[in-house]
């Protein structure tokens, strides 16, 4: 069974452009978690998707944004990127159902580097 | 609200010998569970072992334990018989039931020692 994929791997953008960021969940797992991970911050949650609904969303600005589509695969959009925004972009995903053995799968992210 | 604090940024062990990373938590919710994941090099994050807060039990996966102090809201990992594999970024998690958001800590580089 294929893991969680991401890509791209690494990107470089500079301030002000706007990124893209695409996941694609193991196959029949429905929710889509990402978390932006910085040095010293740990794992900070950005939002999650289930069935093509955001259903739970952290406290990031509206700059960063996202989606899922009918296949479960998400992408995660930053608009007008600034150098704080550097940092590794985690996708996980689970079946969804928030039962108590449920597990979060992680790919292997996006490192984003803002010049 | 829901918080997870680890205070070692740092740990290093000799290999076979034992390790106890540590991991505090608050929340006002009664029913949630607790994590800890691996980030090797990778960067591929790993569940190591998962604790239900409900069960006094506490969770042991082969050579990892936790200990769970619910009432202190303490929830250490413990490592024996370390090996170089072991190596990574160690991260503390929890999670409300019913909902779907996990909370971080920043996490403890563990070096192990040839």
């Amino acid at each position: 069974k294929a893991g969680v994929t991401q890509t791209p791997r690494y990107l470089i953008k500079t301030r002000g452009q706007q990124v893209t960021l695409s996941c694609s969940p193991i196959s029949g797992h429905r929710s889509v978690s990402w978390y932006q991970q910085t040095p010293g911050q740990g794992l900070q949650f950005l939002f999650e998707y289930f069935s093509e609904t955001q259903r739970n969303k952290g406290n990031f600005p509206g700059r960063f944004s996202g989606r899922q589509f009918s296949n479960s695969r998400s992408e995660m959009n930053v608009s007008t990127l600034e150098l704080g925004d550097s940092a590794l972009y985690l996708c996980a995903s689970s079946l969804g159902s928030g039962a108590s053995n449920e597990k979060l799968f992680f790919g292997s992210g996006t490192q984003l580097s803002v010049l | 609200a829901q918080t997870v604090t680890q205070s070692q940024p740092e740990m290093s062990v000799q290999e076979a010998e034992t390790v106890t990373l540590s991991c505090t938590y608050d929340t006002s919710e009664s029913d949630y569970y607790l994590f800890w994941y691996k980030q090797p090099p990778s960067r591929q994050m790993i569940l190591v072992i998962r604790q239900e807060a409900y069960k006094q039990q506490n969770a042991t996966e082969n050579r990892f334990s936790v200990n769970f102090q619910k009432a202190a809201k303490s929830f250490s990992l413990k490592i024996s018989d370390s090996q170089l594999g072991d190596a990574a970024m160690y991260f503390c998690a929890s999670r409300h039931s019913g909902t779907y958001k996990y909370i971080f800590g920043t996490g403890t580089r563990l070096k192990v020692l040839a």
